[in-house]
């Protein structure tokens, strides 16, 4: 099976709120996760990554969130706004460490309603 | 702008056909990883090249091909192609192969329909 993916792949939030992407693994031994985001019509853009190292890595608006006794990592948006309607992947290298050999979940379509 | 150019953005062609998809990497980037995007199989990584050099393989097939040029640009060969085929291709650059937090950049892609 795939080895990176995501628990739904569509998720409709009100502007304001907050949203949690959910994704799971299943290689216990995975130790770098990336989240993308993309926007119709556009390439997928890098929004934050964290290592297994760590539990919880923060960015502007976006905490990822790393569980790995669950094996399983979630991106929260703060204040959603409708300029984060995109669809977001969580990805994990092929090879350690490189962001650019990923594996891709499917991906979550986030809209935000005004 | 990610400063990753892709060209075309747009090609129709026949089965049976091949064609060529041209990628210009960032300024001072020396890897080059290429991906499919289609509906059913989502976002998938094909192959990537370091400073002319093949250096990873990903589920890319056999009527695939690609090369990284002395200026670095890199250019994917689909050959035979088929309807499967049809899907959006990417090619993203970083300026390292490896290493935690080296960040790769995506084009805009070339959506490819083949009819």
């Amino acid at each position: 099976g795939e080895s990176v993916g995501l628990h739904l792949p569509t998720l409709s939030v009100q502007e304001g709120d907050n949203s949690i992407i959910n994704c799971a693994y299943s290689n216990s031994a995975s130790d770098y996760f990336i989240w993308y985001k993309q926007e119709s019509g556009k390439g997928p853009q890098f929004i934050i990554d964290i290592r297994s190292n760590m539990d919880k890595r923060q960015g502007q608006r976006v905490t990822v969130l790393l569980n790995k006794t669950v094996k399983h990592l979630s991106l929260q948006i703060a204040a959603t706004q409708p300029g984060d309607s995109a669809v977001y992947f969580c990805a994990e290298p092929y090879y350690g460490g490189s962001q650019g050999n990923l594996i891709f979940g499917k991906g979550t379509k986030l809209s935000v309603k005004p | 702008d990610s400063g990753v150019t892709q060209t075309p953005k747009h090609l129709i062609t026949a089965t049976g056909q091949r064609v060529t998809l041209r990628c210009s990497p960032r300024s001072g980037d020396l890897s080059v990883y290429w991906y499919q995007q289609s509906l059913d199989q989502g976002l998938q990584f094909l192959i990537q090249y370091y400073n002319g050099e093949e250096r990873a393989k990903g589920n890319i097939l056999e009527r695939f091909s690609a090369q990284q040029f002395p200026d670095l640009h890199s250019e994917l060969n689909l050959s035979s192609l088929e309807l499967g085929d049809s899907a959006l291709y990417f090619c993203a650059s970083s300026v390292a192969t490896g290493g935690f937090s080296t960040e790769a950049f995506f084009g805009q892609g070339t959506r490819l329909t083949v009819v």
